[in-house]
């Protein structure tokens, strides 16, 4: 069984450019979570979907960052503007929605470099 | 908003010695997972516990659920250079798929 598949593994980009993470989950998983880890934050929740519904936005930092679940196997992270501040590693996770017990299944991540 | 917080936020021990994280949540959890995350890697599940008081134990491994489901620890007998990593512990709050990420304990284990 293929894992979360992230892309891109690594984005370097300059200040004021558009940047787009892109997730496809694991087959008949049908919540998507998308994290943010750095060293000072830790592992922050921005935001989750269920069933290509976004449920809870409020992680997200600004109105810089949007996210979309067009269909249930594919979901992208925008963030425009991007600004160095937003460096980090970008983590999307999927799971079994339907059972709130079901553990998070990570994917490689993207780590984002922006300049 | 819900916190979730881990001691200690690093530990050095030498091989063979046992270690010890501690989570604390801010609210009542429904149920709780531990991860597992290698340095450049991504968080693996390691279990989940629900139940109050739970104790559950895989291989050098055990987890424990306070009774009052704020707090979990995991306890590693006699460590081992493969253990290396950071481990975090993540809670959700009853009827919600948001899993709140603790601060997370890195562990080294000197050979």
């Amino acid at each position: 069984d293929a894992g979360v598949i992230q892309s891109p593994r690594h984005e370097v980009t300059e200040m004021g450019q558009e940047v787009t993470l892109r997730c496809k989950p694991i087959s008949g998983h049908n919540s998507l979570f998308w994290y943010r880890q750095t060293m000072m934050r830790g592992l922050e929740l921005l935001i989750y979907f269920n069933n290509n519904v976004p449920i809870d936005d409020s992680g997200m930092p600004e109105d810089r960052f949007s996210a979309k679940m067009p269909n249930a196997s594919f979901s992208t992270l925008k963030i425009q503007p991007s600004e160095p501040r937003d460096s980090a590693v970008y983590f999307c996770a999927s799971s079994l929605g339907s059972q709130v017990l079901s553990p998070l299944h990570f994917g490689n991540g993207t780590r984002l470099t922006v300049t | 908003g819900q916190q979730v917080m881990q001691i200690p936020q690093y530990q050095h021990v030498q091989e063979g010695e046992d270690f010890t994280t501690y989570c604390n949540s801010s609210t009542t959890l429904s149920n709780i997972q531990w991860y597992k995350q290698r340095p450049g890697g991504h968080p693996v599940f390691l279990i989940q516990l629900v139940k109050s008081g739970e104790v559950k134990k895989q291989k050098r491994l055990t987890f424990q659920f306070g009774e009052a489901k704020k707090n979990s620890s995991l306890h590693i007998t006699a460590t081992q250079t493969t253990d290396v990593g950071t481990y975090f512990c993540a809670g959700a709050t009853s009827g919600t798929y948001k899993y709140i990420f603790g601060t997370g304990t890195r562990l080294k284990v000197l050979a």
